[in-house]
């Protein structure tokens, strides 16, 4: 079985463009989750969506949007691009939110 | 005050050996879930085992136990007979939450640990 796949794997950006990742959950997974890891750091949660609904946000500015589609598949948004924001994205699925988070093999953005 | 704390940035073990990696937690939550990550040099994060804070028995998945003290909010991951592949950053993770709220993972800053031939 396939497990959580994420597009693209690298992106390079500018400052202050716009930049949309795009991940799709294990079949039969209802959640998805965000996180951002910036070198030598642990992740950090950005968004939880279950069933299309946003579940929780971290701490992250408005800049950051994520929305889920009827398919469970995923896109997280980020605008006006910082230099700061040049990290690893990962993208997990689980069941419903409260089970086991699987990963994906993550986005890496860098922001010239 | 950190949510999870690993305090071994670095860890060298002899191929075969076991390793144990340190891991303390801080919540008020009594319903809550620990988890170990093994992140290698490609970035994935693999999930390696979980312990519920109300699972009376320490996990165990292969080679890999946690070892759970929750009097002192410790969930240590014990590796037995480490293998080249093994070398990886390491990372403890904690599930609170509860209701219609968000099952958000807290994590630490990870430990990376090398494997000697």
């Amino acid at each position: 079985d396939a497990g959580v796949t994420q597009s693209p794997t690298h992106l390079i950006k500018t400052r202050g463009q716009h930049v949309t990742l795009r991940c799709s959950p294990i079949s039969g997974h209802k959640s998805v989750s965000w996180y951002q890891q910036v070198l030598g750091q642990g992740p950090q949660f950005i968004f939880q969506y279950y069933e299309k609904e946003e579940r929780g946000r971290g701490n992250f500015p408005d800049r950051f949007s994520a929305r889920q589609f009827p398919n469970y598949s995923s896109e997280l948004n980020v605008n006006a691009l910082l230099l700061g924001d040049s990290a690893l994205y990962l993208c997990a699925s689980s069941l419903r939110g409260a089970e086991t988070q699987y990963f994906g093999p993550g986005t890496r953005l860098l922001v010239l | 005050a950190q949510k999870i704390t690993q305090t071994q940035p670095g860890m060298f073990v002899q191929e075969k050996e076991a390793v144990t990696l340190d891991c303390t937690y801080d919540t008020s939550d009594q319903s809550y879930g620990l988890f170990w990550y093994k992140q290698p040099s490609s970035g994935e994060m693999i999930f390696l085992i979980y312990q519920g804070s109300y699972d009376e028995q320490n996990a165990t998945e292969g080679r890999y136990s946690l070892n759970f003290q929750k009097a002192r909010k410790s969930a240590n991951l014990v590796i037995s007979a480490s293998q080249l592949g093994d070398s990886a950053m390491y990372f403890c993770a904690m599930r609170e939450g509860s209701g219609a709220g968000s099952y958000q993972l807290t994590f630490g800053k990870g430990t990376k640990l090398s494997v000697i031939p």
